[in-house]
């Protein structure tokens, strides 16, 4: 039974670049959420993704865009990025939105923007 | 807004010491409170507690929730140097569908 996948597993970009990241999540998981986490802090919320639509979205700015594929697999995407950017991205999955569901986790992708 | 804090962030203990961490949290109409372990990158799950006064455990870890006082405890018995890590705290709340409010984290340090 596959975990939650994300690729890359690290990335380096320059301030102003684009950056794509990528979600797999746990079979049988519908559900995928982003966040981010800087050193040193919890992961910050940033969206979650159900039924191929952004359902809710954390205090992130417009430059942080994603999207969900009919497999249930989710890309994030930040445009314009900021040094402020550098920090470990976390992707996880769950079953219905998860409310009460548990939320597992995916090794993450550690962005560094210089 | 929901809260989570967590204390102490910091923790330096010696194998075989039992060790409790806190986790209180503010939230509107609470749904889930739910610990993780941070090694590297992935958190990795421990429990998830809806009811209060029952308490979850998984070998030498135990975690109880007090929703009237809106807080939980995670215990570590017998601690390994295997337990080291960042231990996170997160709440789902209101109509935030599975949005994890996380604390900032406890960073335990456990020496041979």
């Amino acid at each position: 039974d596959a975990g939650v996948t994300q690729s890359p597993t690290h990335l380096i970009k320059t301030r102003g670049q684009q950056v794509t990241l990528r979600c797999s999540p746990k079979s049988g998981h519908d559900t995928v959420s982003w966040y981010q986490q800087a050193l040193g802090q919890g992961p910050q919320f940033i969206f979650q993704y159900y039924e191929e639509e952004e359902r809710q979205r954390g205090n992130f700015p417009d430059r942080f865009s994603g999207h969900q594929f009919p497999n249930y697999s989710s890309e994030l995407n930040v445009n314009a990025l900021l040094l402020g950017d550098s920090a470990l991205y976390l992707c996880a999955s769950s079953w219905r939105q998860g409310a009460r569901e548990t939320q597992y986790f995916g090794p993450g992708t550690r962005l560094l923007v210089l | 807004e929901d809260k989570v804090v967590q204390s102490p962030l910091s923790l330096v203990v010696h194998e075989g010491d039992t060790v409790t961490l806190n986790c209180s949290y503010e939230v509107t109409n609470f749904r889930s409170l739910l610990w993780y372990k941070q090694e590297k990158k992935a958190p990795t799950f421990l429990f998830m507690l809806t009811s209060s006064g029952i308490e979850k455990k998984s070998g030498r870890l135990s975690s109880i929730l007090d929703k009237k006082e809106l807080f939980s405890i995670l215990n570590i018995t017998a601690t390994q140097t295997g337990d080291s890590a960042v231990y996170l705290c997160a709440v789902v709340g209101g109509t935030s569908y599975g949005k994890l409010t996380f604390g900032q984290g406890t960073i335990l340090t456990v020496h041979p």
